[in-house]
């Protein structure tokens, strides 16, 4: 079956540690995109990419860094800079970019940092 | 620049009820426009799409017509069911080369037996 993986679900970490979360993507998908969701609020984008070996800024991309070295993978660091990285992480794909292309979402990690 | 604008929540409502979720949006050209669906604790789903003014997107007794004159795509359901409850989120695409799906905050929906 074609979908979107994410893992792991629950992530713990400390602060001041760097943690990535993994996306993974078996749909031929050539856009992904990573999204913020905190409690009772709304999906803020972080990054997407378009094709392989590119990504730019959503409207939050501080504090985070990604890559897409293959088309299947579009993995997220969290670094220690982001201010308050406590939420929940979900990755999506879509075939393009734009247009009327639906995106499919990941179940999502929700990452604690104590 | 592009937004969408849903009504906030919770909406509460009884089995059998009537769902109305007021959707509307503003964009510079023709976007198409979407429902998505987060059952909790799990990503997002999509449930309906309208491409064009006066398409009706259905699915699973949920219907939303794309009302240009109005710039609105509200949600409705005639007969709602407790597995009805989750979070739902207006989108909206402009499909150039450069732009990505803008989603509403979300309005929930609590459905009582």
């Amino acid at each position: 079956d074609g979908g979107i993986t994410q893992s792991p679900k629950y992530l713990f970490r400390k602060e001041g540690q760097n943690v990535t979360l993994s996306c993974e993507q078996n749909l031929n998908h050539d856009a992904m995109y990573w999204y913020r969701q905190d409690p009772g609020q709304g999906l803020r984008l972080i990054y997407y990419s378009q094709i392989v070996n590119d990504f730019q800024k959503g409207d939050i991309a501080e504090g985070y860094s990604v890559s897409r070295e293959k088309k299947e993978s579009f993995p997220l660091t969290v670094t220690s800079a982001q201010k308050n990285p406590t939420a929940f992480y979900l990755c999506a794909s879509s075939l393009r970019l734009a247009g009327a292309y639906e995106q499919y979402f990941g179940p999502g990690t929700r990452l604690t940092v104590t | 620049g592009d937004s969408v604008t849903q009504m906030e929540g919770p909406v509460t409502l009884s089995e059998e009820a009537f769902l109305t979720i007021n959707c509307t949006y503003t964009a510079t050209g023709y976007p198409s426009l979407f429902w998505y669906v987060q059952y909790p604790g799990e990503g997002l789903q999509l449930l309906l799409k309208a491409t064009k003014a006066d398409d009706k997107g259905s699915n699973k007794g949920f219907e939303a017509t794309y009302r240009k004159e109005t710039t609105s795509f509200h949600l409705e359901k005639g007969s709602v069911q407790v597995s009805d409850s989750a979070v739902y989120f207006c989108a909206l695409s402009e499909g150039s080369r450069d732009d990505k799906i803008i989603f509403g905050k979300g309005t929930r929906l609590h459905i009582l037996p």
